[in-house]
């Protein structure tokens, strides 16, 4: 049945401000990282990934760092939108070189944009 | 391109019924197709990977014969939850990976609710 509810952390901030989402990931051997964002009632669309042979990658509005010696991720956002409110997700998956294994979800946090 | 099709986006069965859940790759052939559930305010949990033209592996705690999958072509995996009950109410979501340069792609996801 349904686990008993964790609820999400939360992050809320004002239209036209950066956002840092952050994210700790559990398996040292994993080499490719991705955040995804989850409108309600929607799949995940992807927005960032990076490999493990890198800590830093930018994209449209997004950068996502990475730290390898903590395991942590995290996204930032800027200037941050009405559009951007979410819910935010990395994944986390090791491919070992080979195809594409399974991706692990993280806990997932709640951004909520304020005009 | 690259998109995922899911159907139905919602159902609604009776506790005793089974339910069937699409997901098709539209404009690429999938090998390997990933379903998740989702329970509300928490993270996607993989159930299974399912692969074309063989069984699915199911990850540990998933009833394989709750939970029955075929991927009978390169194009289609479905997902059919056998004598459901209200506990298997939840959002299901499948993915597939495209091709290299594509990353997982989601589909929109099914929302079931046993009453």
């Amino acid at each position: 049945g349904e686990s008993v509810g964790l609820h999400l952390p939360t992050l809320s901030v004002q239209e036209g401000d950066n956002s840092i989402i952050n994210c700790a990931y559990s398996n040292s051997a994993s080499d490719y990282f991705i955040w995804y964002k989850q409108e309600s009632g929607k799949g995940p669309q992807f927005i960032i990934d990076i490999r493990s042979n890198m800590d830093k990658r930018q994209g449209q509005r997004v950068t996502v760092l990475l730290n390898k010696t903590v395991k942590h991720l995290s996204l930032q956002i800027a200037a941050t939108q009405p559009g951007d409110s979410a819910v935010y997700f990395c994944a986390e998956n090791y491919a070992g070189g080979t195809s594409y294994g399974k991706l692990t979800f993280g806990q997932g946090t709640i951004l909520t944009v304020h005009p | 391109g690259a998109v995922v099709s899911q159907h139905p986006s919602w159902v609604i069965c009776k506790s005793g019924t089974s339910v069937k859940i699409e997901c098709r790759s539209l404009d690429f052939q999938a090998t390997t197709m990933f379903w998740y559930r989702q329970f509300p305010k928490q993270s996607l949990m993989l159930m299974a990977t399912s692969n074309e033209g063989s069984k699915a592996t199911y990850e540990q705690g998933v009833e394989k014969d709750k939970f029955l999958i075929n991927h009978a072509s390169l194009t289609l995996s479905t997902l059919t939850v056998t004598s459901a009950h209200p506990e298997d109410s939840s959002f299901y979501i499948c993915s597939a990976i495209p091709g290299q340069g594509y990353g997982y792609t989601f589909g929109s996801g099914t929302r079931l609710t046993v009453v």
